[in-house]
């Protein structure tokens, strides 16, 4: 069964560090990863898609790595503003029962102190 | 273009009762998935669409929980009885062509479910 875990689950760091969030999947079988960000009450937003055969992926601040072989994923975040305060997910897509599912892992929550 | 819209965005109901959540897909759009964001749970795969069949029902919690979707187009999921452990935030998501890359999923707003 695939698990996604993301490290830590919370974070609060002043405004202008650069920091890491933390993704590890148990199943390298996947055919992308995707990192989300979640307003309080909104739905999801895509940030960064990476597929399986890329190691990286930038957007602005934002950097997604990937290594399948160790079942692991960065979102690098520069610069940071407190705007960027929100959970951020990441999630893996597996064909899976006949569908291309995405597992999400359970987020963190970042808080980005002015 | 317009991305997925979800109505309502909020819905209270009393216990036992009978709710429709609807989810409009990107135009376009073949594919089309429920999922279901609950305190302590995380988010979690409910059901997939392609056209109007429904090949992965896998992730529906019980048999209160259905699916349909017209016309390749709009889905409904209808929750039977509601109980207290179905109170959750319900988002659909839709993508142009099931297996072709890169496999990108948009979400909808999601509808706030609260089951008193």
């Amino acid at each position: 069964k695939q698990e996604v875990t993301q490290i830590p689950a919370a974070l609060s760091v002043p405004e202008g560090e650069n920091l890491v969030l933390n993704c590890s999947f148990t199943d390298s079988a996947i055919y992308n990863l995707q990192w989300f960000r979640q307003d309080p009450g909104k739905g999801l937003t895509s940030l960064l898609l990476i597929q399986s055969s890329q190691r990286e992926q930038t957007s602005g601040r934002l950097n997604a790595s990937l290594d399948k072989s160790s079942g692991r994923s960065t979102l690098y975040i520069a610069a940071s503003q407190p705007g960027d305060s929100a959970t951020y997910l990441c999630a893996v897509i597996r064909l899976m029962d006949s569908s291309y599912k995405l597992i999400f892992g359970s987020g963190t929550r970042l808080l980005v102190r002015p | 273009g317009a991305g997925v819209s979800q109505s309502p965005s909020n819905k209270v109901t009393e216990k036992g009762k009978d709710v429709e959540l609807r989810c409009d897909p990107i135009s376009g759009h073949t594919a089309l998935y429920w999922y279901r964001q609950s305190l302590g749970q995380g988010l979690e795969f409910l059901i997939y669409f392609q056209g109007n069949s429904a090949p992965d029902k896998s992730g529906l919690p019980s048999d209160r929980f259905s699916a349909e979707r017209t016309g390749g187009s709009v889905s409904t999921l209808t929750i039977q009885r509601t109980q207290q452990e179905d109170s959750a935030v319900y988002l659909c998501a839709s993508n142009p062509v099931p297996g072709t890359p890169p496999y990108e999923q948009y979400f909808g707003p999601g509808t706030r479910l609260t089951v008193t």
